[in-house]
């Protein structure tokens, strides 16, 4: 069975920098790959970045690009993403999951998410 | 980036009755060398993470229930739940996997008994 779970999460303040991890278990990790996704309180999923199986090509959200940076461990089945000059519109749960595919494509596992609190 | 649209915000359907939630693409979400359109629906219930429900707009998930459809080809697409049971009270997106990410999610549509 496939489980992801993230960790990481917190209260930060603006402008500050956080690194949220996924662990992931029951697959073979390199051959899927991995995103995460973000809901604000109350409001709807927004796709963040992603990352293909190899590492070699990672993608992000124009709301993040330059600001976060993705990136994989493949011999700890271990997906990052750390997010650098926070600000409060990045408060949100953020969700990692898995691709259907190697390539980044639609997501078929969640994590159950961690909570990243941007306040001062 | 392709923009999803979903209606109506939300719905309430008596138990047993037919649901249905419209989703929008502001470009065709349609691959024409593999006929296969790019659209998947996912189900969020309260205090869960999202589920797949649909990819390649109609086809199900392993597991989840024939109630649950999905229809429609190039910008418009359907979800439908034929019967609607007391447990598929959720928020259901829709999300187009297209091309290059990022792969944009529907703002959502809360389905409740009536």
């Amino acid at each position: 069975e496939v489980q992801l779970l993230e960790s990481g999460g917190g209260l930060v303040q603006p402008g500050g920098s956080l690194r949220l991890s996924c662990a992931a278990s029951g697959l073979t990790f390199s051959t899927y790959a991995m995103g995460w996704v973000r809901q604000a309180p109350g409001k709807g999923l927004e796709w963040v970045s992603a990352i293909s199986g190899s590492g070699g090509n990672t993608y992000y959200a124009d709301s993040v690009k330059g600001r976060f940076t993705i990136s994989r461990d493949n011999s700890k089945n271990t997906v990052y993403l750390q997010m650098n000059s926070l600000r409060a519109e990045d408060t949100a749960v953020y969700f990692c999951a898995k691709s259907r595919w190697t390539t980044v494509t639609l997501f078929d596992y969640w994590g159950q998410g961690t909570l990243v609190t941007v306040s001062s | 980036d392709i923009v999803m649209t979903q209606s109506p915000d939300s719905l309430a359907v008596s138990l047993g009755e037919r649901a249905t939630i419209n989703c929008k693409s502001s470009q065709s979400v349609l691959y024409s060398s593999n006929n296969k359109n790019y659209l998947a629906w996912y189900q969020q219930k309260p205090g869960q993470p999202p589920k797949l429900l649909i990819y390649w707009a109609s086809t199900r998930e392993s597991g989840v229930p024939d109630r649950f459809s999905g229809s429609g080809s190039g910008t418009d697409f359907t979800l439908t739940i034929s019967s609607l049971q007391a447990e598929d009270v959720a928020v259901y997106f829709c999300q187009q996997y297209y091309s290059t990410p990022p792969f944009t999610f529907g703002p959502g549509t809360k389905v409740d008994i009536k």
